[in-house]
């Protein structure tokens, strides 16, 4: 049984460009959240999506982005990048909407910003 | 609003001796709480959670963590640790229900660095 999945796993982009991440949560998991890790500190909430819908958001800026598809799958975007935005981006699936209480993360999307 | 305190930043210890990580955390609503470790160039995996229920929860590779809610605490310790233990360990709180129960809060991170 396939585990959480995201693509890529590393990128580079220069600053001012967009990005897109991709996530495909455990079959039969409704619950997608992304998470954004910088170097030496804790994962930060940005969003929570379950069934489709956003239900939860952390404090980041409106370049920040994302959607839940039909099949769960999600996508983070990033518009206007900036160099503190590199950072190891971490989605999680969960069947429901507490989203830590029977959460699986993926091996994250390395993101550097140059 | 929520906030989590791992009061050590790193913790050395040697191979076979007992560790405690300590995680403080606030809160206005109730909580559950986790404990997740990370291995270097990997994503989380759950260590052990509290719900409901009993205040001291193990998990499968001998470790534990109480929840003391008077002292809005819960450490993470181990009797007897090994090599593989060296890791990245951080704790998290989520709101138990409510519009927000999909959010989440993680501490800074603890390094356990086992030596034999």
């Amino acid at each position: 049984d396939a585990g959480v999945t995201q693509s890529p796993t590393h990128l580079i982009k220069t600053r001012g460009q967009h990005v897109t991440l991709r996530c495909s949560p455990i079959s039969g998991h409704k619950s997608v959240s992304w998470y954004q890790q910088v170097l030496g500190q804790g994962p930060q909430f940005i969003f929570q999506y379950y069934e489709k819908e956003e239900r939860g958001r952390g404090n980041f800026p409106d370049r920040f982005s994302a959607r839940q598809f039909p099949n769960y799958s999600s996508e983070l975007n990033v518009n206007a990048l900036l160099l503190g935005d590199s950072a190891l981006y971490l989605c999680a699936s969960s069947l429901g909407q507490a989203s830590l209480t029977e959460a699986f993360f993926g091996q994250g999307t390395r993101l550097t910003v140059v | 609003a929520q906030s989590v305190t791992q009061l050590d930043s790193q913790v050395p210890v040697f191979e076979e001796a007992p560790v405690e990580l300590r995680c403080n955390y606030s809160s206005s609503v109730s909580v559950y709480l986790f404990w997740y470790v990370q291995y270097p160039n990997q994503g989380l995996q759950l260590l052990l959670k509290y719900l409901s229920g009993s205040t001291l929860v193990e998990s499968i590779n001998g470790f534990e963590a109480e929840f003391n809610k008077s002292q809005t605490s819960f450490h993470l310790r181990k009797p007897s640790v090994h090599i593989s233990d060296t890791a990245e360990y951080f704790c998290a709180v989520s709101n138990s229900h409510g519009t927000n129960a999909g959010k989440s809060t993680f501490g800074d991170g603890t390094t356990l660095t086992v030596k034999p």
